[in-house]
Order: C-alpha cells, then sequence, then structure tokens
C-alpha cells in the first residue's frame, strides 16, 4: 500500500526567509502523481503545486517549488520569501496515475508559522 | 465562478443518529470525492462518485453512503453515528479528463457526535 509521511510536525520561518518542507513517499508504481496543498484556518484545501512523476523537472509556481527526487522518493516543498498569508498547514498528497484509482493519499501535515 | 459548496459548515449530533452532508461541486465538475479529516490527521478518502455511481471506496463501513445526482451534486450520509466519526468532512470536485489533475476542495463540514 501507499504512504505519505511527512516527518515535520511544525516549522516556523522568519518573514521573507525561505524554508523547505519534507514529503516522503512509498510506491511501487511507476506512474504517480504528487501534490502539495495547503490548509488555512478557513479549512478549505488548496492545491499549491503539483508534479507528474514522469516528468524529471522540478515543477515551479512563483514562490513554490519542488525538489522531486523519484529515485529516494521525496518530494519537498520551498516556499521563497514568506509572506504572512502563507501560514497555514501543509499536507503532502500522491495518487497513482491508474484510472481506476482516484484517492489521495495524504500525509499527517506540517504546520507552518511566519515570524513578522 | 462558484467554487465548491458544502452545507452545513457545523453540525452537532448525537449518537446513534444519521446525517446528511450535501456538496454542490465546481462549475464544469462531473465528479465528487468525500474525505475525512480527523483533528490533527490528514485527510481520509471516503468513496468518490461519478455517472451517479460509486465509483471507488476507502476503508469505511457501510454506515457511510452516498448519492449523486444528475446536476452532480452529492450528499453522503452517515447512520448510527458514534463519537468517532467526529471530524471535519471534506468535498472535492474534479472534472474526469484523466489523473494527476488536482482536485477543488469546498471548506468542509464539522461534524461533532456528542
Amino acid at each position: 500500500a501507499q504512504t505519505v509521511t511527512q516527518s515535520q510536525p511544525e516549522m516556523s520561518v522568519q518573514e521573507a526567509e525561505t524554508v523547505t518542507l519534507s514529503c516522503t513517499y512509498d510506491t511501487s508504481e511507476s506512474d504517480y502523481y504528487l501534490f502539495w496543498y495547503k490548509q488555512p484556518p478557513s479549512r478549505q484545501m488548496i492545491l499549491v503545486i503539483r508534479q507528474e512523476a514522469y516528468k524529471q523537472q522540478n515543477a515551479t509556481e512563483n514562490r513554490f517549488s519542488v525538489n522531486f527526487q523519484k529515485a529516494a522518493k521525496s518530494f519537498s516543498l520551498k516556499i521563497s520569501d514568506s509572506q504572512l498569508g502563507d501560514a497555514a498547514m501543509y499536507f503532502c498528497a500522491y495518487r497513482r496515475g491508474r484510472r481506476s484509482n482516484y484517492q489521495l493519499i495524504w500525509g499527517a501535515g506540517t504546520k507552518l508559522i511566519i515570524k513578522p | 465562478d462558484a467554487g465548491v459548496t458544502q452545507s452545513p459548515t457545523h453540525l452537532i449530533k448525537t449518537r446513534g443518529q444519521q446525517v446528511t452532508l450535501r456538496c454542490s461541486p465546481k462549475s464544469g465538475h462531473d465528479t465528487v470525492s468525500w474525505y475525512q479529516q480527523a483533528l490533527g490527521q490528514g485527510p481520509q478518502f471516503i468513496f468518490q462518485y461519478y455517472e451517479e455511481e460509486e465509483r471507488q471506496r476507502g476503508n469505511f463501513p457501510d454506515r457511510f453512503s452516498g448519492h449523486q445526482f444528475p446536476n452532480y451534486s452529492s450528499e453522503l450520509n452517515v447512520n448510527a453515528l458514534l463519537l468517532g466519526d467526529s471530524a471535519l468532512y471534506l468535498c472535492a470536485s474534479s472534472a474526469d479528463r484523466g489523473a494527476g489533475y488536482g482536485y477543488t476542495f469546498g471548506s468542509g463540514t464539522r461534524l461533532t457526535v456528542v
């Protein structure tokens, strides 16, 4: 069974600095997708960034980028120029690429604190 | 453009009762998934509906059931509520155009069972 592990329950960073959140996963599949979602106090899960396993190039969305190490099964999220609005729970999620399997498998989350 | 809408936002029920949660997907989306998120944990997949049929189910008992309507909206029903059913229930929608495009989530329904 696939699993997703986030080993950092909480991280803090000074505003305008850079922070990296860690995620590892376990799978025997070669075709899959990885996601980072943000959950602010409003509770809504917001997609931050996605990565397709067959693409070697790391995904980037403005201040957010990932370091995807497929052999190591590692998928870390880097947030540059941290802003107060980035404070939230961050979840890493995995989905198999097969059309017969649609569920997202989630890590336990990392609480990100931004210090002004 | 409205995103995913869930109702109600909060709900308090007594053990043994039944509850119905509702979800309207984002415009243009035809697939609805339901997740249970216990306090301090990541979400757990309950099931997904597509074309008014349950397409996939997670490890949840039969007390959890659902329905999808022709307009793609969906309901989650939980019978014989247990204290352990207290959680945030998230609805996510997507367009069935292939894997990997991610899901759009609602703000959830906070269910408290007393």
